[in-house]
């Protein structure tokens, strides 16, 4: 089973257009994370949410925003998507919001901005 | 400010051989946490062991342990027994213990076992 799932696994899409990545959990935890990976593979927390409300907000454009339905998901909404977009978004929970917790990753949204 | 450096981009090694990965960082805390991920092929990023800085005795998780030198910042990851399926990216990874919420990751080295 998997623990941490997100889809798509693949977006193609063209500059402008808005789309949403979404990631679920299914490990009871409280705490879900947003990441960016970009072509350097280099990682970036971009937001994290504590059961539904917002607890970290890197600095990130105001066309990303994060929606929380439930602790079990974060989705991830992006406007006017820009071809500096382009990247490998990553889903991670862990059980608390304390720092040092564990956290576990999703698979990864592979953007791709033409 | 906080850093993590990995120093390697690439690097191989033989089945069956013991590697080393190293990381170094930069700090002015005195507690915190070090995490080395996994990123196969498959992307998925993979929890392969973490250290308390509070605690000196190494972290150990099967074939994979942790040479710790908090004086010298150093955090190097070594795999023995490497395995084909243990190639992937690595990525070491620094978390603040306490205040503001800060998790960074060094740039990975990437990792091929050879037959």
């Amino acid at each position: 089973d998997t623990a941490v799932s997100q889809t798509p696994k693949y977006l193609v899409t063209q500059m402008g257009n808005d789309k949403s990545i979404k990631c679920e959990q299914n490990l009871g935890h409280d705490t879900m994370y947003w990441y960016k990976q970009d072509s350097k593979k280099f990682l970036k927390i971009m937001f994290s949410y504590n059961n539904k409300e917002l607890i970290i907000n890197e600095t990130v454009p105001n066309r990303f925003s994060p929606k929380s339905p439930d602790k079990a998901h974060l989705n991830l909404h992006i406007n006017s998507l820009e071809l500096g977009d382009s990247a490998v978004y990553f889903c991670a929970s862990s059980q608390g919001s304390l720092l040092g917790d564990t956290q576990y990753f999703g698979p990864g949204t592979r953007l791709t901005v033409l | 400010a906080q850093t993590v450096t990995q120093s390697q981009p690439e690097m191989s090694v033989q089945e069956a051989e013991t590697v080393t990965l190293s990381c170094t960082y930069d700090t002015s805390e005195n507690n915190y946490y070090l995490f080395w991920y996994k990123q196969p092929p498959s992307r998925q990023m993979i929890l392969v062991i973490r250290q308390e800085a509070y605690k000196q005795q190494n972290a150990t998780e099967n074939r994979f342990s942790v040479n710790f030198q908090k004086a010298a910042k150093s955090f190097s990851l070594k795999i023995s027994d490497s395995q084909l399926g243990d190639t992937a990216m690595y990525f070491c990874a620094f978390m603040k213990a306490s205040g503001t919420y800060k998790y960074i990751f060094g740039t990975g080295t990437r990792l091929k076992v050879l037959a």
